[in-house]
């Protein structure tokens, strides 16, 4: 089946370390986002690719950069975890402009 | 910029009973998306609805774009309908969606 996956389901880390959070995608979708999700809040999205170009949110923290190496991936890394940092990070899929895809999400918590 | 706003916030159901749910959305939505979150986080998609009336199964979806409103059905509805529920607008000429603050529903057996 044609979906859209993200390891690691669980991360957890240090405060101060780096961490890298993976997307990928079947469905050979020209438009991958990545959404944050505080816990008993709605997802926020950070930025998203068009193919290979990147779009950053007006208030997404510098701390958040990601990459695309090919239409299948998409990474999220995150240079310095801060304690408000810790949610669920979402990525979604979708053709120009049309419905989105989700997968499962990654929960990160930061000690 | 886009609005979504949803209600109710929260809703009880006894399991069996009906509900509707309403996403109000601002005039820059020309993409409209209902979800429901499950316990494990992930958003599953309901129905992709910019206009028009969508069914599956126990679901149903209605959006007038003219009034700027999209009303989710769920009949006789079961425990595992559970979760919070998300509408989602995007517009203008880019696809980012913005979600409304969702409707936690719990139904009790």
């Amino acid at each position: 089946d044609a979906m859209v996956i993200q390891n690691p389901r669980y991360q957890v880390t240090q405060f101060g370390k780096p961490v890298t959070l993976s997307c990928s995608q079947t469905l050979n979708h020209n438009v991958m986002y990545w959404y944050q999700q505080k816990s008993s809040q709605a997802p926020k999205l950070l930025f998203h690719y068009y193919d290979k170009d990147f779009n950053n949110e007006a208030d997404t923290p510098d701390n958040f950069q990601s990459r695309r190496p090919n239409t299948s991936f998409c990474f999220l890394d995150i240079r310095s975890p801060g304690l408000g940092d810790a949610a669920m990070y979402l990525c979604a899929t979708s053709r120009v402009w049309g419905e989105q895809f989700f997968g499962p999400g990654t929960r990160l918590t930061v000690l | 910029g886009i609005q979504v706003e949803q209600s109710p916030p929260d809703l009880i159901l006894q399991e069996g009973a009906n509900s509707t749910l309403r996403c109000n959305f601002s005039d820059s939505v020309n993409n409209l998306q209902w979800f429901h979150q499950n316990p494990w986080g992930q958003l599953i998609n309901l129905f992709y609805i910019p206009s028009g009336t969508k069914q599956n199964g126990r679901l149903s979806a209605t959006t007038v774009a003219t009034e700027r409103y999209s009303l989710l059905y769920i009949s006789s509805s079961q425990t595992t309908d559970s979760g919070v529920y998300f509408c989602a607008g995007a517009g203008g000429s880019q696809g980012n969606l913005i979600f409304g603050k969702g409707t936690k529903l719990s139904v009790k057996p």
